[in-house]
Parts: structure tokens; C-alpha cells; sequence
């Protein structure tokens, strides 16, 4: 069965400083998709990264950045030098192939407060 | 180019009733998903269709089901429904053969009293 874990419930930071978000994943599969997802008061799932079982290269993107480890089957995120925009909750998600199709499990979410 | 779309957007039903809500998915997208969040959770997996038929199915009861018409865009039903049904319903939608990369609407929020 597949697992992820954000063990962070909710972060609190002051604007300009740099967060982690942590995401741990359980899965027997070789294959599989990790991602991570925005979700802002709106409600809607903002896709922000994929990255394949098989590349383990870090990933930056402007301020954010993540961190794909296999030996420690963990996928964190970082923002640099956080904004009031950044505020939203952030899903971490494993996805397997089954059945010809990649189903996603999410993880329950930390939600970032970055206060001004 | 419109991306998916859901509606309505917000819905309060009672106990015991049937719900339908819809889903429009992105333009080219023919693999449409559907989700449960409930408040302070991930989204759960309902079900998905692919050329008209339930392609794969979540751990939810025979309450829950779905269509998928020739335009691709689809409708969920609840029937019966219970307390424990409210939350936000998302829909996701994706290209053909890439399935590992949806993309989410803004969801329907439904409140049973």
C-alpha cells in the first residue's frame, strides 16, 4: 500500500524567511511519480512539480527548490525568502500506475502561513 | 484556453438526497478524475473515466457513481446522502496516455445537513 506522510501540520513564518516542507512516501513500486501540489483559499489544486522514481536530480525553480531522496523515500520542498503570496496549503502526492492509468495519494497537507 | 471547470460551485443538500455535480475537463484532455477532500485532508481518489467507462474506482461505496459523455465531460452522483459526504469534490483532467500529470478544477463545495 502506498503511504505519504507531511508530518507538518502548519508553518508559521514571517516574510522573507526560508521554509521546508516535508514529505515522506511509503511504496513497493520501482515506478512512480511524486508531486507536490498548491492548494490557495480558492480551492483549487495548483500543480507545481513531477519528478519520476528515476531522477533523483534536486529541482530549483525561481525560489523554490526540492529535494528527491530514494535512500530516505523523502521529496521535500523549499521556498526562499517566503512571500504573503505563498500562503496556501501544500499537498505532497505519490502516484503508481494501475491498471493502465497513474492514480494519485496525497498526503494530508501542511498549510503555510507567511505573515508580513 | 478554459481550463476545467466545475459546477456548481457550491451546494447544500439534506441527508437521505441525490446529488449530481459536473465537470468540464481542460480543452484536449480526455481522461477525466474525481476526488473527495474533506476539511483538513488530502483529496482521495473516487474514480476515473476514459472513453466513457469507469476506468479505475477508489475505496468508495456503490453511492458514488459517475458518467463520462462523448465531449469527455462528466457528472458524479451521490446518492443517499449522509453527514459524512461534505466536503469539496474536485475534478482533474488529463491528456491521453498521460495520466501522471492532472490537472485540477476548482472544485464543488457540498455541505449535507
Amino acid at each position: 500500500a502506498q503511504k505519504v506522510t507531511q508530518a507538518q501540520t502548519e508553518i508559521s513564518v514571517v516574510e522573507k524567511e526560508d521554509v521546508t516542507l516535508d514529505c515522506v512516501y511509503e511504496t513497493r513500486d520501482t515506478t512512480y511519480y511524486l508531486f507536490w501540489y498548491k492548494q490557495p483559499p480558492s480551492g483549487e489544486l495548483v500543480f507545481l512539480i513531477r519528478r519520476n522514481s528515476f531522477d533523483e536530480q534536486n529541482e530549483i525553480s525561481g525560489r523554490y527548490s526540492w529535494n528527491f531522496q530514494k535512500s530516505t523515500s523523502s521529496f521535500n520542498f523549499t521556498i526562499t525568502a517566503s512571500q504573503v503570496v505563498d500562503s496556501a496549503v501544500y499537498f505532497c502526492a505519490l502516484a503508481k500506475l494501475l491498471g493502465g492509468s497513474y492514480i494519485p495519494t496525497f498526503g494530508r497537507g501542511t498549510s503555510l502561513i507567511v505573515h508580513p | 484556453d478554459a481550463g476545467v471547470t466545475q459546477s456548481p460551485t457550491h451546494l447544500i443538500k439534506t441527508r437521505g438526497q441525490q446529488v449530481t455535480l459536473r465537470c468540464s475537463p481542460k480543452s484536449g484532455h480526455d481522461t477525466v478524475s474525481w476526488y473527495q477532500q474533506a476539511l483538513g485532508q488530502g483529496p482521495q481518489f473516487i474514480f476515473q473515466y476514459y472513453e466513457e467507462e469507469e476506468r479505475q474506482r477508489g475505496n468508495f461505496p456503490d453511492r458514488f457513481s459517475g458518467h463520462q459523455f462523448p465531449n469527455y465531460s462528466s457528472e458524479l452522483n451521490v446518492n443517499a446522502l449522509l453527514l459524512g459526504d461534505s466536503a469539496l469534490y474536485l475534478c482533474a483532467s488529463s491528456w491521453p496516455q498521460a495520466t501522471d500529470t492532472q490537472y485540477f478544477g476548482p472544485g464543488t463545495r457540498l455541505t449535507v445537513l
